[in-house]
């Protein structure tokens, strides 16, 4: 099944200490998605990626980076971490719908997420 | 700005009783509306969308119509299963252009008791 893959599905790292969250997907979709989300929480989108094309939010910490090296896998590289960066991590994707579809119409995939600790 | 409010859980039924989640939207143009669903441990599932006015999305029989002129998409379910205890999401999508940006609501907790 075609599907968005997230490794590892547990991370702990310590405060401070760099750290990068990976994901994948088999479903060749031009748009990859990073959201944190806080327990009982909605997820909040921190950037995403239109093919090659970086699109930061306006409120997403400088702590927070992102590299995609190819349409399959997407990384998300927590620069130092601090307490408040614990939180699930997910990864989504989705189609243009520049191909007989309308952007805003496309549903969002999601990956399982990483849970991130801090200690 | 865009935003969704959407009915603050948590919402505890019992098997087979009938279930809604209301969700109302603010909104400029006419956007894609989706639900959905956050399993204990996993990611998000889209259970069902609907991306015009009067629009029924349906899937495993949960189902919410694009009401426009009340600017709502309130989820509906018969008979809930035990099997749906999970988080719901009610998400507005971009009205239009190259913005990609869901803006979900809250998140609504259903606990269904045996």
């Amino acid at each position: 099944d075609a599907m968005v893959i997230q490794n590892p599905r547990y991370q702990v790292t310590q405060f401070g200490k760099p750290v990068t969250l990976s994901c994948s997907q088999t479903l060749n979709h031009n748009v990859m998605y990073w959201y944190q989300q806080k327990s009982s929480q909605a997820p909040k989108l921190l950037f995403h990626y239109y093919d090659k094309d970086f699109n930061n939010e306006a409120d997403t910490p400088d702590n927070f980076q992102s590299r995609r090296p190819n349409t399959s896998f997407c990384f998300l590289d927590i620069r130092s971490p601090g307490l408040g960066d614990a939180a699930m991590y997910l990864c989504a994707t989705s189609r243009d719908g520049l191909t007989g579809g309308v952007p805003g119409d496309q549903p969002q995939h999601f990956g399982d997420g990483t849970r991130l600790s801090i200690l | 700005g865009d935003s969704v409010t959407q009915m603050e859980g948590p919402v505890t039924l019992s098997e087979e009783a009938f279930l809604t989640i209301n969700c109302t939207y603010t909104a400029t143009g006419y956007p894609s509306l989706f639900w959905y669903v956050q399993y204990p441990g996993e990611g998000l599932q889209l259970l069902l969308k609907a991306t015009k006015a009067d629009d029924k999305g349906s899937n495993k029989g949960f189902e919410a119509t694009y009401r426009k002129e009340t600017t709502s998409f309130h989820l509906e379910k018969g008979s809930v299963q035990v099997s749906d205890s999970a988080v719901y999401f009610c998400a507005l999508g971009p009205a239009g252009g190259s913005n990609y940006k869901l803006t979900f609501g809250k998140g609504t907790l259903l606990t269904v008791n045996p």
